[in-house]
């Protein structure tokens, strides 16, 4: 069965960076997108991109640029976000994701997520 | 970027109503919406994809239709386990947008 387990809460502070973690497990780790989703109380859920661990290929929301890196190591089957020059705007949830297909190849965004990362931005 | 407008942001409902939450696109993004369930502590769980289908383990009081720009989830007999915050998404485009939410509780 397909697992994301991500790193745990982080506290670090203003102006720093701070690198997250997601390894899968269950899936051939290089044949799926892994996307990565911010969750801040009272803003909903923004998507911040997604890296294709077969080639390293990436998309981000321009929003997340130059905020956010996404990188993949095959060999661990892992996917890592790093988020720089933190501010109070980025104390957050993280969630790694991936999307899946259904038997009659629907395709289903986001149909398995890691249980998320909490960051907190802090003095 | 594709807006996604959800109504109610809030809502209360008794056991057993039937309820209905929208999701309002700013533009043509065909069945390419998708609703999530979240729980707090808990990762967002799909709930509907291709505006209409039923994901995987999801309870059959669920459902998901479209009218034009305008996509529904409705559950048919509200239980005491449905109380939390659906978001839709839309995956026509990039970057991907969300809904703002609706929050679900009970009466």
């Amino acid at each position: 069965q397909v697992q994301l387990q991500q790193s745990g809460a982080e506290l670090v502070k203003p102006g720093s960076s701070v690198k997250i973690s997601c390894k899968a497990s269950g899936y051939t780790f290089t044949s799926y997108d892994m996307h990565w989703i911010k969750q801040q109380p009272g803003n909903g859920l923004e998507w911040i991109g997604w890296i294709y661990p077969g080639n390293g290929n990436t998309k981000y929301n321009q929003k997340f640029n130059g905020k956010a890196t996404l990188t993949a190591d095959k060999s661990s089957s892992t996917a890592y976000m790093q988020l720089s020059s933190l501010t109070s705007e980025d104390s957050a949830v993280y969630f790694c994701a991936r999307s899946g297909y259904t038997t009659d190849y629907y395709y289903v965004p986001f149909a398995y997520w890691g249980q998320g990362t909490l960051v907190t931005v802090s003095s | 970027d594709i807006q996604l407008t959800q109504s109610p942001s809030s809502m209360s409902a008794s056991l057993g109503d039937r309820v209905s939450l929208t999701c309002q696109s700013s533009q043509g993004i065909g069945n390419y919406l998708s609703w999530y369930q979240h729980k707090p502590g808990k990762p967002p769980k799909p709930m509907i994809y291709y505006a209409t289908n039923l994901a995987d383990g999801v309870p059959s009081r669920f459902s998901g239709s479209r009218s034009g720009s305008d996509y529904s989830l409705t559950i048919s007999s509200l239980e005491s386990e449905d109380t939390a915050i659906y978001y839709c998404l839309q995956y026509d485009e990039y970057p991907r947008t969300f809904g703002g939410g609706t929050k679900l509780e009970l009466k």
